[in-house]
C-alpha cells in the first residue's frame, strides 16, 4: 500500500498570501495524482488530476507540480473562500486508492 | 446535471447491520465505475470499496474486507453497500463516488453512527 503523507498539518496564511502544500508518496506514483479541497459540511471537490492539470472551473490561481514522490500544490492568492482542508489522492497503484491526511489551511 | 444521493445511513449498535444506497443520475450510469469513501468524525478520507461498471470486478479495503459488500443494479441506476458486524470505527459520514481513480462527483453523504 503506498502511504500519502502531507505536510505541513495546518498552515496559516492571511488573505492575499500564497500557500504552498506538499504530498509526499511512500513509493513513485508517477502523476498519478490528485488534490482536493474540502470545506465543513461538504464533500471534497477535485481541484488538480495529473499532478498538474486544473479540474474543470477551477481558479488560476491553484496549480499542482510534482512526479514521482514529491508534489506540491500551490495557492498563488488566498482569497476568503480558499481557506479548507487539503487532501491529496494517489491512484498509480492500487487497490487501495489512498490519501494523505490533509492539510488545514487557516486564517492567519 | 450529474447527481449522487446516498441514503440509509443512520444509528446502529455495534455488530449490527445496514445498508446504504446510492441513487445516480445525470448520466449514463452502466458506464462507469463506482466506489464508497468514507471519512470518520474530524478525521481524512478513505476508499473503502469499488465496483466496475459491470459489476464483475470489486475490491474492498482491508479494514471492512468480509464486513462489507458492494454491489450495483445498471438498470435502477444504484450503487449499494451492505455493511455487517458494524464496529465503533465503522462511524463516518459515506461517500458515493463517480469514477475509478479521480473523483469528480461526489454525493452530499450520509452518516453512519455505531454506538451502543
Amino acid at each position: 500500500e503506498i502511504v500519502m503523507t502531507q505536510s505541513p498539518a495546518t498552515l496559516s496564511v492571511s488573505p492575499g498570501e500564497g500557500a504552498t502544500l506538499s504530498c509526499r508518496a511512500s513509493q513513485s506514483v508517477s502523476s498519478s495524482l490528485a488534490w482536493y479541497q474540502q470545506k465543513p459540511g461538504q464533500a471534497p471537490r477535485l481541484l488538480i488530476y495529473g499532478a498538474s492539470t486544473r479540474a474543470t472551473g477551477v481558479p488560476a490561481r491553484f496549480s499542482g507540480t510534482g512526479s514521482g514522490t514529491e508534489f506540491t500544490l500551490t495557492i498563488s492568492s488566498l482569497q476568503s473562500e480558499d481557506f479548507a482542508i487539503y487532501y491529496c489522492q494517489q491512484y498509480n497503484n492500487w487497490p487501495p486508492w489512498t490519501f494523505g491526511q490533509g492539510t488545514r489551511v487557516e486564517i492567519k | 446535471e450529474v447527481q449522487l444521493v446516498e441514503s440509509g445511513g443512520g444509528l446502529v449498535q455495534p455488530g449490527g447491520s445496514l445498508r446504504l444506497s446510492c441513487a445516480a443520475s445525470g448520466f449514463t450510469f452502466k458506464s462507469y465505475n463506482m466506489k464508497w469513501v468514507r471519512q470518520a468524525p474530524g478525521k481524512g478520507l478513505e476508499w473503502i470499496s469499488y465496483i466496475s461498471s459491470s459489476g464483475t470486478t470489486i475490491y474492498y479495503a482491508d479494514s471492512v474486507k468480509g464486513r462489507f459488500t458492494i454491489s450495483r443494479d445498471n438498470a435502477q441506476n444504484s450503487l449499494y453497500l451492505e455493511m455487517n458486524s458494524l464496529r465503533d470505527e465503522d462511524t463516518a459520514v459515506y461517500y458515493c463516488v463517480r469514477g475509478g481513480n479521480y473523483y469528480v462527483y461526489w454525493g452530499q453523504g450520509t452518516l453512519v453512527t455505531v454506538s451502543s
